[in-house]
């Protein structure tokens, strides 16, 4: 299957920190990126989607000013997390999309941040 | 109201013991219906996409099946490694974006 890189897996740093996560699609062409929160126990929450070369969309709720996301390639994607507290630990897991919205969107691994 | 609901929330077998889970979805104009499969700590795995009803998708000790309402996936003869949280998700016509159910917590013992 197709393989999203995500890095890194894990992070702690401290609280105000900014903190940039990678998102990579190394055997295809992402149009669209999608970044997701998951706390433990719960389903994916789509954050944000990203296209190639325009602004994000932000989901209801979403702070676009706290969570900047960056699409400059078909094959990057980037999230920053802009001075982050300890409410903004959880797992971030990013995915990338084909061209053809039929195709399954494949996942990275996720990162772990976690802020003290 | 877009919804995805998956059940049971969590799902206890012995290895060997076939069963099934559920997830219902009320979604308009329904572009695909996909499942996931996600160890702890890791992001989600694709294992099958559902397009119309009907459809039937299988997968080793896996079969997805679509309905108009809901999907099943069928656990035939399941061993401890099948142990994850199964994740199914609903695509809208005319958007890439996935709405997710909760999940179910599935733990094969042997």
């Amino acid at each position: 299957g197709a393989v999203v890189s995500q890095h890194p897996s894990w992070v702690i740093c401290k609280s105000g920190t900014s903190v940039k996560i990678e998102c990579r699609s190394l055997d295809f062409q992402a149009t669209t990126m999608f970044w997701y929160r998951q706390f433990p126990k719960q389903s994916l929450m789509l954050m944000a989607t990203s296209n190639e070369g325009s602004k994000a969309t932000y989901e209801q709720g979403v702070e676009k000013d706290k969570f900047l996301i960056n699409h400059a390639s078909l094959t990057l994607s980037t999230l920053t997390v802009t001075s982050a507290h300890p409410e903004d630990s959880s797992f971030y897991i990013c995915s990338a999309g084909h061209r053809q919205p039929n195709q399954p969107q494949h996942f990275g691994d996720g990162t772990r941040l976690s802020i003290l | 109201e877009d919804q995805v609901t998956q059940s049971p929330e969590a799902l206890r077998l012995q290895e060997g013991e076939s069963s099934s889970l559920n997830c219902s979805y009320t979604v308009s104009g329904l572009r695909g219906l996909f499942w996931y499969r996600q160890d702890p700590g890791k992001g989600p795995e694709f294992l099958f996409t559902l397009y119309s009803a009907g459809e039937e998708k299988e997968k080793e000790r896996l079969k997805a099946t679509l309905t108009k309402k809901e999907s099943f996936l069928h656990i035939t003869a399941p061993k401890p490694e099948d142990s994850a949280t199964y994740l199914c998700a609903a695509r809208m016509d005319s958007s890439y974006k996935l709405i997710f159910g909760s999940g179910t917590r599935l733990l094969v013992r042997p």
